[in-house]
């Protein structure tokens, strides 16, 4: 079956614009993450969305960063006023997660993010 | 940070060789998870084991599991070139919704 998408797969932008960048999960998976890896670095839990509770956002840097799921189905994340250090890539990944377990996440490619 | 660490940072062997990451991490867990990543993008998961577990094995790779240290190592067995890839551990902390990810190990084999 189909893995995880993102979309757009790069995006260079200016200093100071919005972007929003889009997750397709596993159909079927209820949890959804989001994570940031800068270059060279490792992965940075942003946000986390499990059914229809309330995101888990504690790892959001900023109040310039928000995001959105629709049920169990597409996520997006919106960076505002993009600043030079949010260049990464942003990846997304979904699991099938069962209460008081965690199952394996898959990963989509990610977005590669710019920012000038 | 509650991020694990591995070791070596990065780590080159030839084609054949084994190769061995290690991780530490600081909190009590429910299970550690060993993830590849090529060029950047995608992470591919490679095997979980869970805290009460002491070892696991996939294929080539083997993974081992201290609870008592904090620690967790992969094995992988007969390398190939095309293992060259970063290997992340990711911790799933008691209590706690997402992986927390360490730094990785970046290893290249040589043909």
């Amino acid at each position: 079956g189909a893995g995880v998408s993102q979309s757009p797969s790069n995006k260079v932008t200016e200093k100071g614009k919005d972007v929003e960048l889009r997750c397709d999960p596993i159909s079927g998976h209820t949890a959804l993450y989001w994570y940031r890896q800068r270059l060279g670095q490792g992965l940075e839990f942003l946000i986390y969305f499990q059914g229809n509770s309330a995101p888990d956002k504690s790892g959001l840097p900023s109040d310039r960063f928000s995001a959105e799921r629709t049920g169990e189905s597409v996520s997006t994340l919106t960076i505002q006023r993009t600043q030079q250090e949010d260049s990464a890539v942003y990846l997304c990944a979904s699991s099938f997660r069962l209460a008081g377990r965690a199952d394996t996440q898959y990963f989509g490619p990610g977005t590669r993010l710019t920012v000038l | 940070s509650q991020q694990g660490e591995e070791d070596p940072q990065a780590l080159s062997i030839q084609e054949g060789e084994n190769a061995t990451m290690n991780c530490s991490y600081k909190t009590s867990i429910n299970n550690l998870q060993w993830y590849r990543q090529n060029s950047g993008r995608g992470l591919v998961h490679l095997i979980l084991i869970r805290s009460n577990e002491r070892e696991k094995h996939s294929g080539r790779l083997r993974v081992t599991l201290d609870t008592s240290k904090k620690s967790s190592s992969l094995l992988i067995t007969a390398s190939r070139a095309a293992d060259t890839a970063s290997y992340f551990c990711a911790t799933l902390q008691t209590g706690a919704n997402n992986l927390f990810f360490g730094t990785g190990t970046r290893l290249t084999v040589i043909p």
